[in-house]
């Protein structure tokens, strides 16, 4: 079956404790991009990635890493998390701008 | 970037169409206009997409103006099961800036039975 599967569902964490949530897809899709939702604001692009080794901002980059080591797979790294990062977290995938296909969301919480 | 226009609500009632506007007036030559919804409590699901000419699937059709800067998705007989935020996005085929999406507010469809 077709998926993106994202780790852990929900996280409960605090201030400065180095934090990753996976993201992995079985479709040999080159695109790969991370969300976060939050309440009024809709769906916002942390992170994307066009192919292997190639990653850029979205809209709301600033506190989050990525990497791109394999196709499959797309991270999304919080090197010191902080409350304000406390949003629900989508990864999604996609090839030759065909549409995407979005994980179930990550809940993270920071207190 | 391109940037959508969603009205932030709509409500139907049961077994009516449904006609939901998205305004795209910066939309670039090489943008198809995606339409994806999200039901509560999942992430978002593709619906449909086109670059100029109208589509139909099972789900909706999509209407695009002539001149590309507007597009309706048509619902043509809503059900409960299609209450939802549905979202209109661009996304670039080529040149700069391509994977670089916007997704806006959305709409939020309410429907009445």
């Amino acid at each position: 079956e077709a998926q993106v599967t994202q780790n852990p569902r929900y996280l409960i964490t605090v201030t400065g404790k180095k934090l990753t949530v996976t993201c992995s897809q079985n479709m040999n899709h080159e695109y790969m991009s991370w969300y976060r939702q939050d309440p009024g604001l809709g769906l916002r692009q942390i992170y994307y990635s066009m192919n292997v080794e190639v990653t850029d901002k979205g809209d709301v980059p600033e506190g989050y890493k990525v990497s791109r080591k394999e196709k499959r797979n797309f991270p999304l790294i919080l090197e010191s998390p902080s409350p304000n990062q406390t949003s629900l977290y989508f990864c999604a995938s996609s090839s030759g701008g065909q549409p995407q296909h979005f994980g179930d969301g990550t809940r993270l919480s920071i207190l | 970037d391109a940037k959508t226009t969603q009205p932030n609500s709509m409500e139907s009632n049961e077994e009516e169409p449904v006609h939901l506007p998205c305004n795209h007036s910066t939309i670039s030559g090489t943008d198809y206009i995606h339409w994806y919804r999200q039901l509560p409590s999942q992430g978002p699901e593709y619906v449909i997409h086109g670059l100029t000419s109208n589509v139909n699937n099972r789900m909706a059709s999509l209407a695009i103006a002539e001149d590309r800067k507007s597009s309706t998705l048509i619902l043509h007989r809503a059900t409960l099961r299609d209450a939802a935020v549905y979202y209109c996005i661009l996304i670039r085929a080529g040149g700069t800036s391509y994977g670089k999406l916007t997704f806006g507010q959305g709409t939020i469809l309410t429907v009445h039975p």
